[in-house]
């Protein structure tokens, strides 16, 4: 069993449309939660992170943590076809020497 | 440019050649870090540099793999006697300061866009 579980999609929706994405996670010493954008031929890029449970907001993005579950989501909202993309939810490992990446979620908007 | 430069973009090779991939981190990164991607996967982790110290090499699949960052700022990947599941993309990263990953303020780490390697 891989450490970072993410359904790889892909994830087809209206423009306008809330999306919902997530990730399980086996380790409980993870602490950083983050999520990368990677558009196709593209490097991943770094949207948001949390520290520990809770809530973080950017604009129409939406990071919520649950510990208690090991469970990690992205929220966005008013989507848009440029948001057509994968995303990767990633965990520093103990040492912060590496990030540990989820398979990706492929989504989809279509105007 | 500002950001991760990784060369060749594309490599095809015939299995059992050698390859070498170069990654140039963002000028004064300490940090640089190599990662693989196959197809519909996440990227894993191959290793880690601080400065020329290569101080992780846990990831790298085999013997075959070896990397080096000799002045402490680029580095090349190289593969030795490539095989068909070597196929993948490689992704590059670096980060300013030393010793970790986590992405605060200061130092996230910022993505080259890879060099698709295609062994036949």
């Amino acid at each position: 069993q891989k450490e970072v579980e993410q359904d790889p999609g892909p994830l087809s929706v209206p423009e306008g449309a809330i999306v919902s994405l997530n990730c399980t996670y086996s380790n409980s010493a993870f602490q950083y939660f983050m999520w990368y954008r990677q558009y196709s031929r593209k490097g991943p890029e770094l949207l948001m992170y949390t520290y520990s449970s809770g809530n973080k907001e950017d604009g129409r993005f939406t990071a919520q943590v649950d510990k208690s579950s090991k469970y990690i989501s992205l929220f966005i909202r008013d989507s848009q076809p440029s948001d057509s993309a994968t995303y990767l939810c990633a965990m520093p490992n103990t040492g912060f020497q590496k990030l540990v990446f989820g398979t990706g979620t492929r989504l989809l908007v279509s105007p | 440019g500002a950001g991760v430069s990784q060369s060749p973009r594309y490599k095809v090779a015939k299995r059992g050649q050698d390859v070498a991939l170069r990654c140039d981190p963002i000028s004064g990164h300490v940090s640089l870090f190599w990662y693989q991607q196959a197809l519909g996967q996440g990227p894993e982790f191959l290793t880690y540099f601080q400065n020329e110290a290569q101080l992780d090499k846990s990831g790298l699949p085999s013997d075959r793999f070896f990397a080096e960052r000799p002045e402490g700022s680029v580095s090349t990947l190289k593969i030795q006697r490539t095989q068909q599941e070597d196929s993948a993309v490689y992704l590059c990263a670096s980060s300013l300061r030393g010793g970790t990953a986590a992405p605060d303020s200061n130092q996230p780490q910022h993505f080259g866009d890879g060099t698709r390697l295609s062994i036949l």
